[in-house]
């Protein structure tokens, strides 16, 4: 099956920083890949995704590109806010060609964004 | 706009004890999942289900069981508790079919706490 690996936690960073949460995948073929979020006290949800190579996934500032060559999704955003503190996880099938969700996901990286 | 909802919120058990959690989702949607979330270790597949009347296993399914006699709930019962399933448990919900497939919509969470 397809696995994930995502860059470690806690990240702290300040108010206006850049970005960025490694996030790399083993896969056959090329599956849909994603991020979640999941802000404090709160369930997941979808933060941006992107359903084949070299497609660009965007929302709320955020970014990741599919890149197949070195097999990576990672998140970035430009200047970061409080708001965005959070856990974020990388995603994606656990089977290719598997149309019925079943996710799996990375550890999850804490971001903690001071004033 | 419910969504996915999950009862109850919180619960403590002692070891041995049962219970079931229950979700309920108003989306309509075919596949159902829960997933158990521990620090370091991401969200993991408990058990999942296809529509209604069936469920199947997912990565950690022992010590629970599930049901699915409904389309719109998923029930996650615990037989016989134990400290090893001390965790946060998320139901989730995607729509059959490739536009929304992947594409989870998740619960609040239940933390459950096993003495």
């Amino acid at each position: 099956g397809n696995s994930v690996t995502q860059m470690e936690g806690p990240v702290t960073l300040s108010e206006e920083a850049f970005l960025t949460i490694n996030c790399t995948y083993t896969a056959t073929g090329y599956p849909s890949l994603f991020w979640y979020v999941q802000y404090p006290g709160e369930g997941l949800q979808l933060l941006l995704k992107a359903t084949k190579a070299d497609d660009k996934g965007s929302n709320k500032g955020f970014e990741a590109t599919y890149r197949k060559e070195t097999t990576s999704f990672h998140l970035e955003k430009g200047s970061v806010q409080v708001s965005d503190s959070a856990v974020y996880f990388c995603a994606l099938p656990s089977q290719s060609y598997n149309q019925g969700g079943k996710l799996i996901f990375g550890q999850g990286t804490e971001l903690s964004v001071k004033p | 706009n419910a969504g996915v909802t999950q009862t109850p919120k919180f619960r403590v058990l002692k070891t041995g004890q049962s219970m079931t959690l229950l979700c309920a989702q108003d989306m309509n949607h075919e596949y159902m999942y829960w997933y158990r979330q521990d620090p370091g270790m991401g969200l993991r597949l408990i058990h999942y289900s296809v529509g209604e009347g069936t469920t199947a296993k997912g990565e950690v399914p022992d010590g629970y069981n599930v049901s699915r006699l409904k389309k719109q709930n998923f029930l996650l019962g615990l037989e016989s508790a134990a400290p090893s399933q001390t965790s946060v448990y998320f139901c989730a919900s995607t729509p059959w079919g490739t536009s929304g497939a992947n594409v989870l919509t998740f619960g609040a969470g239940s933390r459950l706490t096993v003495l």
